[in-house]
């Protein structure tokens, strides 16, 4: 089963920060927190992940809590473009080995 | 660029005949595995390979079969396919060492029946 609870659904206006929110109350020291997304029925694509501290890259930012019960994945600047579906992933293998899926949080970005 | 490429991307094939799924990628990653994905039930992993002849059962393997004989490719075999496992699969790679990405496939629409 999944260690992550996700709100089923988001909404955000395009050009406004999407703030993806994911509760990972039960992680443990070694585990990785991982974000991908998966837009219609495409292949998921990796986004970012991170341990402790914070971390950004060109698609998005994570901020972990200091006691790394939640999470919360923000994208800047939301485009059309970035209506997907986004899974938040607790891993201690690599986050390279089995990804464990759940229902994720479907980002719409309204015009 | 690095990708991982399956192939076909559609297949609508009829209940028993042997299909296979290939899946290649040109990253020279050592970790390759199959999920598949259900309405309801998500992406679920299938197979997964730690390296050349290195293969071990996923979550959901029954009616599935895998190799691994050289480290870009790893198809999926299904020997004899049944209506329930009608399903959108996808293959996907990664290094083994460390916390690194995974890169996944485009899919693989597969209808039995």
């Amino acid at each position: 089963d999944a260690k992550t609870t996700q709100p089923p659904s988001m909404d955000c206006a395009e050009g406004r920060a999407a703030n993806l929110p994911c509760n990972h109350s039960t992680i443990s020291g070694n585990e990785y927190v991982y974000w991908y997304r998966q837009i219609h029925s495409q292949g998921p694509q990796y986004i970012i992940h991170g341990l402790k501290n914070n971390e950004t890259n060109e698609m998005a930012s994570l901020i972990i809590t200091e006691d790394r019960k939640s999470s919360t994945l923000i994208l800047p600047h939301a485009t059309l473009r970035d209506t997907a579906v986004y899974y938040c992933i607790v891993s201690s293998q690599g986050g390279s080995e089995k990804l464990v899926f759940g229902k994720g949080t479907k980002l719409t970005v309204n015009p | 660029e690095a990708q991982v490429t399956q192939n076909p991307r559609y297949l609508i094939t009829v209940t028993g005949k042997k299909l296979t799924v290939t899946c290649s990628q040109n990253m020279n990653h050592e970790y390759m595995s199959w999920y598949r994905q259900d309405p309801g039930l998500g992406l679920r992993q299938i197979y997964y390979s730690m390296n050349v002849e290195a293969t071990d059962k996923g979550d959901v393997p029954e009616g599935y079969k895998v190799s691994r004989k050289e480290k870009r490719n790893f198809p999926l075999i299904l020997e004899s396919p049944s209506p329930n496992q009608t399903s959108l699969y996808f293959c996907a790679s990664s290094a083994r060492r460390g916390h690194t990405e995974a890169f996944f496939g485009q899919g693989t629409r597969l209808t039995v029946v």
